[in-house]
């Protein structure tokens, strides 16, 4: 059974660039949630895809997008990149419609220039 | 919508001491319960969940926690740490209707350090 991955682990871009993210999921999980972690905070909800579609969001910005691929990995795009986004995102993948937890990826630190 | 509070942002213990993070959540519709240990630099790992049943669950580390409906509090305890358990701790909620998104609200974690 292989666990979450996810890559780069870490990155610097300049602001106003664009980055992609990616994460494979536990193998047997078919939904992908994203969260980002600032320094010193605790982790925040981005959306979570299921059957390749958005299936929830939190409270960011429309340059956060992402994608669900038929084998269940998922890319985090973020566009015209700011300061305030340097953080370490995290993955997360979970079975849907089931009472169980869900398991993270190590992360990819992202450092805004 | 649920939120969580954790009461203390850092808990400084002496190795082998007893020690509590505390966790209080809100939420209108019933929850699951979980705690995550995120050690320098890595993710999140999952210690311990309360899903139903039994109020008291425990880690295979030590580690248990208490979930209390009346307090709304799911605290986190250890009879005796070790310098390993130095880390940062997250209580989170997620709603217990399986259907949606399976979002988990965390707190703002508890930076344990453990001094010999």
């Amino acid at each position: 059974e292989t666990g979450v991955t996810q890559s780069p682990t870490h990155l610097i871009k300049t602001r106003g660039q664009q980055v992609t993210l990616r994460c494979s999921s536990q193998s047997g999980h078919n939904t992908v949630s994203w969260y980002q972690q600032a320094l010193g905070q605790g982790p925040q909800f981005i959306f979570q895809y299921y059957r390749e579609e958005e299936n929830g969001r939190g409270n960011f910005p429309p340059r956060f997008s992402g994608l669900q691929f038929p084998n269940y990995s998922s890319e985090l795009n973020v566009n015209a990149l700011e300061l305030d986004d340097s953080a370490l995102y995290l993955c997360a993948s979970s079975l849907a419609n089931r009472n169980t937890e869900a398991f993270f990826g190590q992360g990819t630190r992202l450092t805004v220039v | 919508a649920q939120s969580v509070t954790q009461l203390d942002s850092q808990v400084p213990v002496f190795e082998e001491a007893p020690v509590e993070l505390r966790c209080n959540y809100s939420s209108s519709v019933s929850v699951y319960l979980f705690w995550y240990v995120q050690y320098p630099n890595q993710g999140l790992q999952l210690l311990l969940k309360y899903l139903s049943g039994s109020t008291l669950v425990e880690s295979i580390n030590g580690f248990e926690a208490e979930f209390n409906k009346s307090q709304t509090s799911f605290h986190l305890r250890k009879p005796s740490v070790h310098i390993s358990d130095t880390a940062e701790y997250f209580c989170a909620v997620r709603s217990s209707i399986i259907q949606g998104a399976q979002k988990l609200v965390f707190g703002q974690g508890t930076r344990l350090t453990i001094n010999p």
